[in-house]
């Protein structure tokens, strides 16, 4: 059983590009939720998607984007890199109907040059 | 503004001693609560979740929860070198689209 996977690993942009991050939610989950983890600090949450829809936001700028498509994988985007979007990506998948468990995957360390 | 607070460490046990992880939240509406283990350039995995008050024992991990006092804590039996980590402290509501909040997490170093 598949757990979530994230591609890439490891990313390195410069100031204004822009970046995709995918996601594939562990196997039975339809939920995918992005976090973006700072060095020395808790994940925050960006947003969440089901059912190809975001759900829910956090505080984060419309730089943040995402998608969610037919199979449950995912997509962050992120326009206009800016130094301070340097940070590990996580995305964790859960089951809308289950008991809200979420399990991440590895992560993708992105670094704005 | 939701708030999940920890203490920051360091905390350092001794091999076999008993680790206390400790865990406050702002939002009474909170109904789901868990514990993460972080090591150092990975990713946070699952060890406990508990959902009503009380404890809630798994192997060496105990987890518990008071409502009331807006407290959880998680305590490590028998501590091993292998524990050592960042300890993240997550809570969720089901009105706030069960989004986790997270807190910054507690350092814990096992000393053999």
């Amino acid at each position: 059983d598949a757990g979530v996977t994230q591609s890439p690993t490891h990313l390195i942009k410069t100031r204004g590009q822009q970046v995709t991050l995918r996601c594939s939610p562990k196997s039975g989950h339809d939920t995918v939720s992005w976090y973006q983890q700072a060095l020395g600090q808790g994940p925050q949450f960006i947003f969440q998607y089901y059912e190809e829809e975001e759900r829910q936001r956090g505080n984060f700028p419309d730089r943040f984007s995402g998608h969610q498509f037919p199979n449950y994988s995912s997509e962050l985007n992120v326009n206009a890199l800016l130094l301070g979007d340097s940070a590990l990506y996580l995305c964790a998948s859960s089951w809308i109907l289950g008991n809200t468990e979420a399990f991440f995957g590895q992560g993708t360390r992105l670094t704005v040059v | 503004q939701k708030e999940v607070e920890q203490n920051s460490g360091p905390l350092s046990v001794p091999e076999g001693a008993i680790a206390s992880l400790n865990c406050t939240y702002s939002d009474r509406g909170s109904q789901s609560f868990f514990w993460y283990r972080q090591y150092s350039g990975k990713s946070p995995e699952l060890i406990m979740s508990i959902y009503s008050n009380g404890d809630k024992e798994d192997g060496r991990f105990t987890a518990q929860l008071n409502k009331a006092s807006q407290y959880v804590s998680l305590l490590i039996r028998d501590s091993q070198p292998s524990d050592s980590a960042t300890y993240l402290c997550a809570v969720s509501a089901q009105n706030t689209g069960n989004q986790f909040y997270f807190g910054t997490g507690t350092s814990l170093t096992v000393i053999p």
